[in-house]
């Protein structure tokens, strides 16, 4: 089993629709990362955030650290969030990832 | 655009060749990871270096050999490779101290191993 979970593998959605993905940890972290990849391969970080709520732009993350849970949210999708979202969580000094989440948003 | 940099960006090589992966970080940032990205699984970290000095080898095979001359700059040797080994090789950096967390991620190298 691995020490980051995410949820669902998989999402298509059509443009506009809400959407949340989901992940959950089995580890103590220092802090927990939400990333984006995209298809050719290179990735960007949307949020770091250790506890609460961060929001940007369309992207809402949120952070229960008692549950050892984060959520993202999109907001008003749209088919450029086509991309593999991906979870890691700040270990001592290491990222442990996810597996990523592919989300494709149909016009 | 991240401040960090990878070339080549796309590769392939035969079992027996030799070749090397090229990263580079615009950012000042004093630390360098190597990470290797197979299909349907997570980021595996492959190597750390901090001040230019490797501090995390998580059981890489030696066919992978890793070269950081300077903070700036981070190379992975590689040497007789399986086909297994054909992945996305992604280089990242960040800075240790003040208690950030965040690395920045190059756009990786598509490993073909024929």
């Amino acid at each position: 089993k691995n020490e980051v979970e995410q949820s669902p593998q998989n999402l298509t959605a059509q443009e506009g629709e809400f959407i949340t993905i989901n992940c959950s940890y089995s580890v103590g972290i220092s802090a927990l990362h939400w990333l984006q990849q995209h298809p050719g391969g290179g990735i960007v970080s949307l949020f770091m955030l250790s506890s609460g709520k961060k929001k940007h732009g369309r992207l809402i993350a949120t952070i229960n650290i008692q549950e050892k849970h984060s959520s993202l949210h999109i907001t008003a999708s749209h088919p450029r969030d086509s991309a593999v979202y991906i979870c890691a969580v700040h270990n001592t000094d290491k990222l442990i990832f996810g597996t990523g989440t592919r989300l494709q948003v149909f016009p | 655009e991240t401040g960090v940099t990878q070339t080549p960006r796309h590769l392939v090589m035969g079992m027996t060749n030799k070749k090397s992966l090229k990263c580079e970080q615009h950012l000042g940032h004093n630390a360098m990871y190597w990470y290797k990205q197979s299909a349907k699984k997570p980021l595996e970290l492959m190597f750390v270096y901090s001040l230019e000095e490797r501090v995390e080898n998580n059981s890489v095979p030696s066919r992978f050999s890793p070269e950081c001359p300077n903070s700036s700059h981070l190379f992975l040797h590689l040497h007789t490779l399986q086909p297994e080994d054909s992945a996305l090789y992604l280089c990242a950096s960040s800075q240790t101290s003040g208690g950030s967390y965040e690395q920045y991620f190059g756009p990786g190298t598509r490993l073909t191993v024929t």
